[in-house]
């Protein structure tokens, strides 16, 4: 089973600020990660799909990159909107997993 | 607009059973792979169990192998999930997700609570 390691487990921003949330698999996937969005009492939303690929309707502020075993999604200039927990999740091999999770909490 | 509704969720005893629904609307459902994913209260994501656009491939999580069992009615645009022996690590809100590249679009979710 490929484990996702994310880090920080929680962050807390000021406004405008520049988030890095970073998602580690244990063994190379490739570019098959992807990232979700989970705002309190809501169901998961994709955000990002293979590492970096965009999700129509998904505000442009949130990018992903990286490849192999280290990614990174990227929220530029935070909203208060945006406060929630964020999910990296692999699709190289099953079973399907994702990272613990990534809470943002707006200052 | 994509709709995903489950139902079926609520209050069980520990070894009993329910049977989750997913009713799918705005695409065409026969067309798209299909997952369930769990998720315990407070806790974070639990992939469990994915089923191809024709019903012919099946996966389960190791957690759930044996228990419970994934099946889709194209016809009736439906997914469902059928859970025996239910324990109390169960405990969990059911999403279906459908499936294209990634996750795509999740439903709202239903709260199974396993419990005496």
């Amino acid at each position: 089973e490929i484990v996702l390691t994310q880090s920080p487990d929680f962050q807390s921003v000021t406004p405008k600020e520049k988030v890095t949330i970073t998602c580690r698999a244990s063994q190379s996937i490739g570019s098959s990660l992807h990232w979700y969005q989970q705002k309190p009492d809501q169901s998961p939303k994709l955000l990002i799909k293979y590492a970096s690929q965009s999700i129509s309707g998904v505000p442009s502020r949130f990018s992903g990159s990286g490849s192999g075993t280290d990614f990174t999604l990227t929220i530029n200039s935070l909203e208060a909107e945006d406060a929630a927990t964020y999910y990296c999740h692999q699709s190289s091999s099953l079973p399907l997993t994702f990272g613990g999770g990534t809470k943002v909490e707006i200052k | 607009e994509v709709q995903l509704v489950e139902s079926g969720g609520g209050l069980v005893q520990p070894g009993g059973s329910l049977r989750l629904s997913c009713a799918a609307s705005g695409f065409t459902f026969s067309s798209y792979e299909m997952n369930w994913v769990r998720q315990a209260p407070g806790k974070g994501l639990e992939w469990v169990s994915y089923i191809s656009s024709s019903g012919s491939t099946i996966y389960y999580a190791d957690s759930v192998k044996g228990r419970f069992t994934i099946s889709r009615d194209n016809a009736k645009n439906s997914l469902y999930l059928q859970m025996n022996s239910l324990r109390a690590e169960d405990t969990a809100v059911y999403y279906c997700a459908r499936w294209l590249a990634a996750l795509d679009y999740w439903g709202q979710g239903t709260l199974v609570t396993v419990s005496s």
